[in-house]
């Protein structure tokens, strides 16, 4: 039962242009989401996050966008950079389990120069 | 300032040894958790440690798991009796404990390979 989900494993951007990771989740007591950005051989790095009361959280080149109703985060890095380039995990809390992050499975980005 | 630091970065062993993984958490931050990445996976949560609180261990995967926390700082991660099927990266992060929800700031893991 994978609460958390990022259903493209990867994703392919040309240098410039606007990248969108998506994920949905199914459990309606999470009220805290986060995305983090993994490199090889690295730990993942927090990146953004968002609460259940806003939906809209930004930070430079980075958006998370959140519908409660769908149960669906996006994350919009624009313009994208080739350094950009990694694997992205949204993750959530709340509910029972309120400290621990629920991990989706990580979407690899690839940014074209 | 210094970041989330684990111990050691890589561990070879045999079947059925012993291994104790080490994490330093970021100065000051009260909470305290492992994850596991096994190849392939997502990000699986194990333990979480807050303040003097009973830590949560609704993670471990057997009882060949312990984990502890000394001070309220340094935690060690310890598998018994290592199965292969442990072989994972296993990543420490930590958190200021509130107001509200905070970020987990990870390390940059111990990988685990069992022979």
């Amino acid at each position: 039962d994978q609460q958390v989900k990022q259903n493209s494993p990867s994703l392919s951007v040309q240098e410039g242009r606007i990248s969108i990771l998506n994920c949905d989740y199914t459990n309606s007591m999470f009220d805290y989401f986060l995305w983090y950005k993994k490199y090889p051989a690295e730990g993942p790095t927090f990146l953004i996050s968002i609460s259940s009361i806003k939906d809209k959280n930004e930070d430079g080149r980075f958006t998370v966008f959140l519908n409660k109703s769908a149960k669906h985060l996006s994350l919009h890095i624009v313009p994208s950079q080739p350094g950009d380039s990694a694997v992205y995990f949204c993750a959530a809390s709340g509910g029972w389990g309120a400290q621990k992050l629920v991990f989706g499975q990580g979407t690899r980005l690839t940014i074209n120069p | 300032g210094a970041g989330v630091s684990q111990s050691p970065s890589n561990k070879v062993t045999e079947k059925g040894k012993d291994v104790e993984l080490r994490c330093d958490p970021i100065s000051g931050h009260t909470a305290l958790y492992w994850y596991r990445q096994s190849l392939g996976q997502g990000l699986e949560f194990l333990i979480y440690f807050q303040g003097n609180s009973a830590p949560d261990k609704s993670g471990l995967p057997s009882d060949r798991f312990s984990a502890e926390r000394t001070g309220g700082s340094v935690s060690t991660l310890t598998i018994q009796r290592t199965q292969q099927e442990d072989s994972a990266v296993y990543l420490c992060a930590s958190s200021l404990a509130g107001p509200g929800a905070q970020p987990q700031h990870f390390g940059d893991g111990t990988r685990l390979s069992i022979l």
